[in-house]
C-alpha cells in the first residue's frame, strides 16, 4: 500500500528555520516525482514545486523559487520542504503528493503538515 | 504560466441532481494533461480524473470528465451526499503546474 506520512504540526516564530518531511512507503521511492502543495487558511491549492528522488531533479513554481528548498533523501525514502527564515505569511497547511509513473498528476497525498508562524 | 479559471465559484444543488463544473485554461493544455481533485473539509485532496477524462482507481462512474479545446468539464451525474465538497482542476502538462481556484459544491 502506497503511503505518504508527513511530519507533525509546527509552531514557529518569524525568522526561524523549519524543515518538514514526507516519508514514502509501499513503492519505489526513487521512481516517482513528489510535489509540495500549499493551502493557506480558507484558500485553494498552490503548487510549490516537485522533485524526482532518483536524481534530485527539482522544479519550482516561480512564486516559490528562492523562498523554499525541496530536497529528498533516498536512503530514508523521505522528501523535505524547508525554509531558512519563516514569515507569518508562510502559515498554511502543506501537503506532499506522489505523481503517477509518467505524469505529474498526484494520485497519492500525505495527510498534511500545518505550519503556524506567529510572534 | 497556464491560468485555470473555474466556474461557478459556488454551486448549490440537491442530492440526486446533476452537477456540471467548468475549468477554462488560458492556453492549450499539453496532451490533455488536466486533472480534477475533490477536497473535503479537513482532508487532503483526492484524485478523481486525470488525462481530462480518465477516472482514477476507485472513483464511481457518476464522475466523468470531458474537454473541448481549452474548456474542461467535470460532471457528477447524480449527486450523493458525500459529493458535497470543493473541487479543483489542475493542469500538469507544463511547468509550473497550476490549479484552478476551486468550485464549492454545497447542498441546496
Amino acid at each position: 500500500e502506497v503511503q505518504l506520512v508527513q511530519s507533525g504540526s509546527a509552531v514557529k516564530k518569524p525568522g526561524e528555520s523549519l524543515k518538514i518531511s514526507c516519508k514514502g512507503s509501499g513503492y519505489s521511492f526513487t521512481s516517482y516525482w513528489i510535489a509540495w502543495v500549499r493551502q493557506m487558511p480558507g484558500k485553494g491549492l498552490e503548487w510549490m514545486g516537485i522533485i524526482y528522488p532518483g536524481d534530485s531533479d527539482t522544479r519550482y513554481s516561480p512564486s516559490f523559487q528562492g523562498q523554499v528548498t525541496i530536497s529528498a533523501d533516498k536512503s530514508s525514502s523521505t522528501a523535505y520542504l524547508q525554509w531558512s527564515s519563516l514569515k507569518a505569511s508562510d502559515t498554511a497547511m502543506y501537503y506532499c503528493a506522489r505523481s503517477a509513473y509518467s505524469s505529474w498528476y498526484s494520485g497519492y497525498w500525505g495527510q498534511g503538515t500545518l505550519v503556524s508562524v506567529s510572534s | 504560466d497556464i491560468v485555470l479559471t473555474q466556474s461557478p465559484g459556488t454551486l448549490s444543488l440537491s442530492p440526486g441532481e446533476r452537477a456540471t463544473l467548468s475549468c477554462r485554461a488560458s492556453q492549450s493544455v499539453s496532451s490533455s494533461y488536466l486533472a480534477w481533485y475533490q477536497q473535503k473539509v479537513g482532508q487532503a485532496p483526492r484524485l478523481l480524473i486525470y488525462g481530462a477524462s480518465s477516472r482514477a482507481t476507485g472513483i464511481p462512474d457518476r464522475f466523468s470528465g470531458s474537454e473541448s479545446g481549452t474548456d474542461f468539464t467535470l460532471t457528477i451525474s447524480r449527486l450523493e451526499p458525500e459529493d458535497f465538497a470543493v473541487y479543483y482542476c489542475q493542469q500538469y502538462g507544463s511547468s509550473p503546474i497550476t490549479f484552478g481556484q476551486g468550485t464549492r459544491l454545497e447542498i441546496k
